[in-house]
């Protein structure tokens, strides 16, 4: 069965440092990954996703994700953190499902980012 | 353009009492979700509707959640005979679905409050 962890409930950075926020999977066949960013009392938005391709993969606000296939991860990184990055951010898989158009994704528990000033 | 819309935004209802929430999703967009956000707990897969195919309901906790979708659009998801457990923000997704883009859009959620 398809699934990713995010091994850490909480992340805190200082602002203008780097962050990362870390995500591993496990799925059959190849593996298409998905971050999503919840600001408070927000809905999920989408930040980037690795289909194909290079494995370093930038996305909105300045994030980018390196997908490393022998460790299996998709580990989150910004170069400096800012204090308004702070939410709580979720990895996620495709579900393979049925079919060649089924798109559930699979979500991690998620990671409550905190960059403090 | 509009992006995904639900309604309320928030619903306080007492046990055992009937609810719908509403999703519509992003025009165009073919397959649509409902996910369950617990308190501090992950995404829970709910239901996915895709074109006119048999819905995947896989994740409905049980037999007193349902969801259509009618016309292809606008989505319900009703809860009868709420229980305090059902308590959570229930969001709504929409994708596109023939294309290589696999990203969903969300809603902003329904916080359904069950006292």
């Amino acid at each position: 069965a398809q699934s990713v962890a995010q091994p850490e409930d909480q992340v805190k950075v200082a602002e203008g440092n780097p962050l990362t926020v870390k995500c591993t999977y496990s799925v059959s066949g190849n593996p298409y990954l998905f971050w999503y960013v919840q600001y408070p009392n927000r809905g999920l938005q989408f930040l980037l996703k690795y289909i194909t391709g290079d494995n370093l993969v930038k996305g909105s606000y300045g994030f980018e994700a390196e997908f490393n296939k022998s460790q299996t991860s998709f580990h989150l990184k910004k170069p400096s953190a800012l204090v308004s990055d702070s939410a709580l951010y979720f990895c996620a898989v495709r579900d393979i499902g049925f079919g060649g158009g089924y798109n559930k994704l699979i979500f991690g528990a998620g990671t409550r980012l905190a960059v403090h000033p | 353009g509009a992006g995904v819309s639900q309604s309320p935004s928030n619903k306080v209802t007492e046990k055992g009492k009937d609810v719908e929430l509403r999703c519509d999703p992003i025009s165009g967009h073919t397959a649509l979700y409902w996910y369950r956000q617990s308190l501090g707990q992950g995404l829970e897969f709910l239901i996915y509707f895709q074109g006119n195919s048999a819905p995947d309901k896989s994740g409905l906790p049980s037999d007193r959640f349902s969801a259509e979708r009618t016309g292809g659009s606008v989505s319900t998801l009703t809860i009868q005979r709420t229980q305090q457990e059902d308590s959570a923000v229930y969001l709504c997704a929409s994708s596109r679905v023939l294309t290589s883009s696999y990203e969903q859009y969300f809603g902003p959620g329904t916080r359904l409050t069950v006292t």
